[in-house]
């Protein structure tokens, strides 16, 4: 079975702040790990994944998340924050199989000037 | 520019109608997904397609809700008799064949509330 433990419903940060969004797996076999953005009103889009290539995975709009197999953490980082990186963010795991994603909760975030 | 398509984008219908959501997957997806997005539960799977064939459908309250693919370009949800509860968002994803099918690629939702 697999679980994902999004840590933190509501972050906020000042613009030019660092981002750190925390996700926590449980997986029984090697994880497929995904974060996903929502904007207000629209679907979810791709941020990165990992598929077991290198642990630290670079997605796009200037964020990246490092597996941590160790912690069963993929954490989304971003170094500086921008106004318009304010959304909700999901963690997903799912398998090699290809077959349904368990998200997490959400995470939103918000950013001020 | 490939995207998943659903329609209608709002709907606002009365307790025991029949709801019906459409999604057309990217051209060339095997795969298609359909989710639900409430406050309470977050984002839940209601059921996937591989091939037209549907593969899982455990989240699927099973005397109302129904999902089926005419055919490859279109995958529909229907909601009959539709209750209050049943008011959330309803997200359709589809995923390719071959490298990356573990990627998934989401509609705008389609919005339901049911008075």
């Amino acid at each position: 079975a697999q679980s994902v433990t999004q840590l933190g419903s509501h972050v906020s940060v000042s613009e030019g702040a660092l981002v750190l969004l925390r996700c926590n797996y449980s997986s029984s076999v090697p994880p497929y790990l995904f974060w996903y953005v929502q904007y207000p009103n629209q679907g979810l889009q791709l941020l990165l994944k990992y598929t077991s290539a290198a642990t630290l995975v670079k997605g796009i709009n200037g964020f990246e998340a490092e597996f941590k197999k160790s912690e069963t953490s993929f954490h989304l980082t971003k170094p500086s924050a921008h106004m318009s990186d304010a959304a909700e963010y999901f963690c997903a795991v799912g398998n090699q199989a290809g077959t349904a994603l368990i998200f997490g909760k959400g995470t939103t975030l918000s950013v001020s000037s | 520019d490939a995207r998943v398509t659903q329609t209608p984008r709002h709907k606002v219908t009365e307790m025991g109608q029949e709801v019906t959501m459409r999604c057309q997957p990217i051209l060339g997806h095997n795969t298609v997904f359909w989710y639900r997005q409430t406050m309470m539960q977050g984002l839940e799977l209601l059921a996937y397609f591989r091939n037209r064939a549907p593969l899982d459908d455990s989240g699927m309250p099973k005397d109302r809700f129904s999902a089926e693919m005419p055919d490859a370009t279109l995958a529909t949800l229907k909601i009959q008799p539709s209750e209050p509860r049943d008011s959330a968002v309803y997200f359709c994803a589809s995923g390719p064949q071959g490298t990356n099918t573990d990627t998934q690629y989401f509609g705008p939702g389609t919005r339901l509330t049911v008075l």
